[in-house]
């Protein structure tokens, strides 16, 4: 069975940091890019990040380039999500997922992991 | 950035009918050099993770029935749900990958 687990979220302070992890199973990571997709509550999901299948292009939006930073270990099958100076609007429910083609849209999603940035 | 915007917000709708789901897009998302429109559906249910209905805005996601089905070009979207199962009862979001960043509307919860 394909699954994709996400883990790492907690309950950090503004200004904080915090490192998300996201392993899949049933399937080999290396072979896709992968995506980092958020939901803060009751808003809309914010697409946050992608990075290509060898680790050497990634793309950010720009409510987190240069605080956010996603990459990747392929031979540990790993996907990860490093986030510094965090602030309350980073909080939310945050997803991995596996791209369909390379540059494209999401096609499977993980269960998810929850960050909250609170005083 | 591109702006996706969907219709209704809500809609309140009784098994076996059908429910129809409009998304607009601030900006042509149809790219010419291969006729395709860039555009995906999922659909998220509570306490589960979104799920692949549609992509390239009509092209069904292997293993998703084919009650639900995609259309439209540039910047109009719609997707069709005929026949309503209980099981239907989500938010339903369309996303472009026409041009990074990548955006959402702002969803339609399906009320059944």
């Amino acid at each position: 069975e394909v699954e994709l687990v996400a883990s790492g979220g907690a309950v950090v302070r503004p200004g904080g940091s915090l490192r998300l992890s996201c392993a899949p199973s049933g399937f080999t990571l290396n072979n896709f890019a992968m995506h980092w997709v958020r939901q803060p509550p009751g808003k809309r999901l914010e697409w946050v990040s992608l990075i290509s299948w060898d680790g050497k292009t990634s793309y950010y939006a720009d409510s987190v380039k240069g605080r956010f930073i996603i990459s990747r270990d392929n031979n540990r099958n790993s996907l990860f999500l490093q986030m510094k100076n965090l602030t309350h609007e980073d909080s939310a429910f945050y997803y991995c997922a596996r791209d369909a083609v390379g540059l494209g849209w999401p096609d499977f999603w993980g269960q998810g992991t929850q960050v909250t940035v609170s005083s | 950035d591109i702006v996706m915007t969907q219709s209704p917000d809500s809609l309140p709708v009784s098994l076996g009918e059908r429910a129809t789901i409009n998304c607009r897009s601030s900006q042509n998302i149809l790219y010419d050099a291969n006729n395709r429109n860039y555009l995906a559906w999922y659909q998220h249910k509570a306490g589960q993770s979104p799920k692949l209905l549609i992509y390239w805005a009509s092209t069904r996601e292997s293993g998703v029935p084919d009650r639900f089905s995609g259309s439209g070009s540039g910047t109009d979207f719609t997707l069709t749900i005929s026949s309503l199962q209980a099981e239907d009862a989500a938010i339903y979001y369309c996303q472009q990958y026409h041009t990074i960043p990548y955006t959402f509307g702002q969803g339609t919860r399906l009320e059944i």
